[in-house]
């Protein structure tokens, strides 16, 4: 149990064009679910907390209208990083709490690549 | 907010030598403490994890310990072998659906 997908596992997209990440809990409902980028030989940064049903809970520094989510139901939440950049090119990661609201699992990861 | 910092950066062991990894958080708010391990290109896998309630936990190997007064957790893996080869991250949170704080990551190297 308490799987988190995403689609796609890697995208190459051109610079000035939008991407949208999906972020799937497919055995558990998740009503929070935390997205997170990571560029090599660093850690998890996270961007943004996804809420169902409300606006999404953004860090310090990150773009709100860059870096657009939308927590849709209970099991999907999607990033779409817009007007994409090459600095934009990182891992982005999701992840969704357990039912005990301590543990996280986490997607697979997306690997996206601006040319 | 709560700060993790995470040491050393890098750990070469010889295989069958322990390792220890060392964390220390900011906010004694935070209660659950997790351990995951990164493989290159792949998601954090949870390999253990410790609540504030508690002063150290084992799994096999693997073992974590707390010092709530002191504000800083261990991860001990003992009998090392070339397969923990990896990036290893602890975390801190507040539990009850909060977000994990992460440590900037141990690159550790068994060496066969």
């Amino acid at each position: 149990g308490a799987v988190v997908s995403q689609h796609p596992s890697w995208v190459i997209c051109k610079s000035g064009t939008s991407v949208k990440i999906e972020c799937r809990s497919l055995d558990f409902q998740a009503t929070t679910m935390f997205w997170y980028r990571q560029f090599p030989k660093q850690s998890l940064m996270l961007m943004a907390t996804s809420n169902e049903g409300s606006k999404a809970t953004y860090e310090q520094g990150v773009e709100k209208d860059k870096f657009l989510i939308n927590h849709a139901s209970l099991t999907l939440s999607t990033l779409t990083v817009t007007s994409a950049h090459p600095e934009d090119s990182s891992f982005y990661i999701c992840s969704a709490p357990g039912t005990s609201g301590s543990e996280q699992y986490f997607g697979p990861g997306t690997r996206l690549t601006v040319t | 907010g709560e700060n993790v910092e995470q040491h050393p950066s890098t750990l070469s062991v010889q295989e069958g030598d322990s390792a220890v990894i060392k964390c220390t958080y900011s906010d004694s708010a935070s209660n659950y403490f997790p351990w995951y391990k990164q493989e290159l290109g792949k998601r954090p896998q949870l390999i253990i994890d410790i609540r504030s309630n508690v002063g150290e936990k084992k799994d096999q190997r693997i073992a974590v310990t707390l010092n709530k007064t002191a504000k800083h957790f261990s991860l001990h893996i003992t009998e090392t072998q070339p397969e923990d080869s990896a990036v290893y991250f602890c975390a801190a949170s507040m539990g009850n659906f909060n977000k994990f704080y992460f440590g900037s990551g141990t690159k550790l190297n068994v060496k066969p």
